[in-house]
């Protein structure tokens, strides 16, 4: 059975950097699947962040892509977020999840198969 | 304001159906395939249905999926208290390069 584990500090400084981690179990990261990021500030709706595939094919949020940084490591079987110079408008849950990505004819067949528990990250001084 | 629009709320009773809308464009559910996910407070979402009207693993055929054009819809059949969730749909938008959420729909079961 597939688990993702999210970890990572409950609590940043504005324009700090928040960097989370995503541990996987009953899965090897480099046998295939896209792995992302969304995140959920509190009482609202989803919001999709990043993807990558274990070989660096990445996708990324454009309203947050010169902030955000995200990284594969094999050897751990983790993924990882970096979101940079965060303010109050990052509080939020965020999850990590498996995804499922092929693109045939240039359409997209996607969805987010497997999904963290989520860790809420506060950002106050 | 989301790029996939759905109602923010909808109530049915136990045993009944009910039908969520997700609205979209040529660029997202036009084009690409929609999957739905279902949230209960303070846990991760899970998805229902994938590649437009597939069932995931375990999840019981009262959930159905379809698309028409530019739109979507999630049917739940024989309502029952449990399905009293956030449900949310989501797909690639081609143009914004951007994988989209609905804004979520609050489904009470009265």
């Amino acid at each position: 059975q597939v688990h993702l584990q999210e970890s990572g500090p409950g609590l940043v400084r504005p324009s700090e950097t928040l960097s989370l981690a995503c541990d996987v179990s009953g899965y090897s990261i480099s046998s295939g699947y896209y792995w992302g990021w969304i995140r959920q500030p509190p009482g609202r709706g989803l919001e999709w962040i990043a993807t990558m595939y274990h070989s660096g094919n990445n996708y990324n949020n454009p309203s947050l892509r010169s902030r955000v940084s995200m990284s594969v490591d094999t050897s751990k079987n983790q993924f990882s977020l970096k979101l940079y110079s965060v303010t109050a408008a990052d509080t939020a849950v965020y999850y990590c999840a498996r995804q499922n990505l092929t693109i045939n004819r240039g359409v997209m067949h996607s969805w987010f198969d497997v999904w963290g528990q989520g860790t809420l990250v506060t950002v106050s001084s | 304001q989301s790029v996939l629009t759905q109602p923010p709320s909808m109530s049915a009773a136990p045993g009944q159906k009910v039908t969520i809308s997700c609205s979209g464009s040529s660029s997202n559910i036009g084009r690409n395939y929609i999957s739905w996910y279902q949230q209960f407070p303070g846990t991760a979402p899970k998805v229902l249905i994938y590649e437009n009207n597939k069932r995931f693993s375990g999840i019981p055929d009262r959930f159905s999926g379809s698309k028409s054009g530019t739109s979507a819809t999630l049917g739940i059949t024989g309502l029952q208290t449990g399905d009293e969730a956030e449900y949310y749909c989501g797909t690639w938008d081609t143009s914004l390069s951007l994988w989209v959420f609905g804004g979520g729909t609050k489904l009470t079961v009265l």
